[in-house]
């Protein structure tokens, strides 16, 4: 099956710095999406990204569907960043979304 | 306000004791699923539904039942729980299959002693 693979798995920042999260998979997909799980728990969809650049405030993302990869950037970091980062990909043979194992990002005041 | 809500939040229970976890969302989403994330295997399907009356099984469906009665309800029924399946489990809706922007409910925490 398809293989999705996130990097790093852990980042520990400094608030104000900026980062770059990648998610690699191993096949077409007909969409890419990714959220963010905050310290209590709680996930919340930042993109749906099947292609292209979208932006929404300090985070944006780049999908390049041909190469299979996208990135998250996240600008001036803020301590409300903190969390877990998770894409996930819907192979384009199937419904189900397949998960990768989720970026750990920690931002210090 | 648009959201997917979950019953109970927290739950203990012990093996054996049938336990339903509701699940509502108020979008008109004719996708729904559940979810269980455990530290280290992250998020793992459990059942989805498509549509009412439509449900397929995920990556972990072993021990759960799910029904589709009503488009806006999707419970998640465990009829013999065991301590494996303590977990974190997650509903999720979205308007079309994974074809779209998908909610997730708050979270259900279950213990199984």
């Amino acid at each position: 099956g398809i293989q999705v693979e996130q990097s790093p798995p852990d980042l520990i920042l400094q608030e104000g710095a900026n980062s770059t999260l990648r998610c690699n998979f191993s096949d077409s997909v007909n969409n890419l999406q990714w959220f963010h799980q905050n310290p209590w728990g709680q996930l919340i969809n930042l993109f749906y990204i099947p292609s292209g650049t979208k932006q929404n405030g300090r985070l944006s993302a780049t999908t390049v569907a041909t190469e299979r990869y996208s990135l998250l950037y996240i600008s001036s970091s803020q301590t409300t960043d903190s969390g877990v980062y998770f894409c996930a990909v819907e192979h384009e043979s199937n419904y189900q979304l397949i998960w990768g194992a989720g970026t750990k990002l920690i931002i210090k005041p | 306000e648009a959201q997917v809500t979950q019953n109970p939040r927290y739950l203990i229970t012990v093996t054996g004791k049938k336990l339903t976890v509701t699940c509502s969302q108020n979008m008109n989403h004719e996708y729904m699923s559940w979810y269980r994330q455990d530290p280290g295997l992250g998020l793992r399907q459990i059942y989805y539904s498509m549509n009412v009356e439509v449900t397929d099984k995920g990556d972990v469906p072993e021990g759960y039942k799910v029904s589709r009665k009503e488009k806006r309800n999707f419970p998640l029924i465990l009829e013999s729980p065991s301590p494996n399946q303590t977990s974190l489990y997650f509903c999720a809706s979205s308007l079309m299959s994974n074809t779209g922007e998908l909610f997730f409910g708050e979270g259900s925490r279950l213990t199984v002693l």
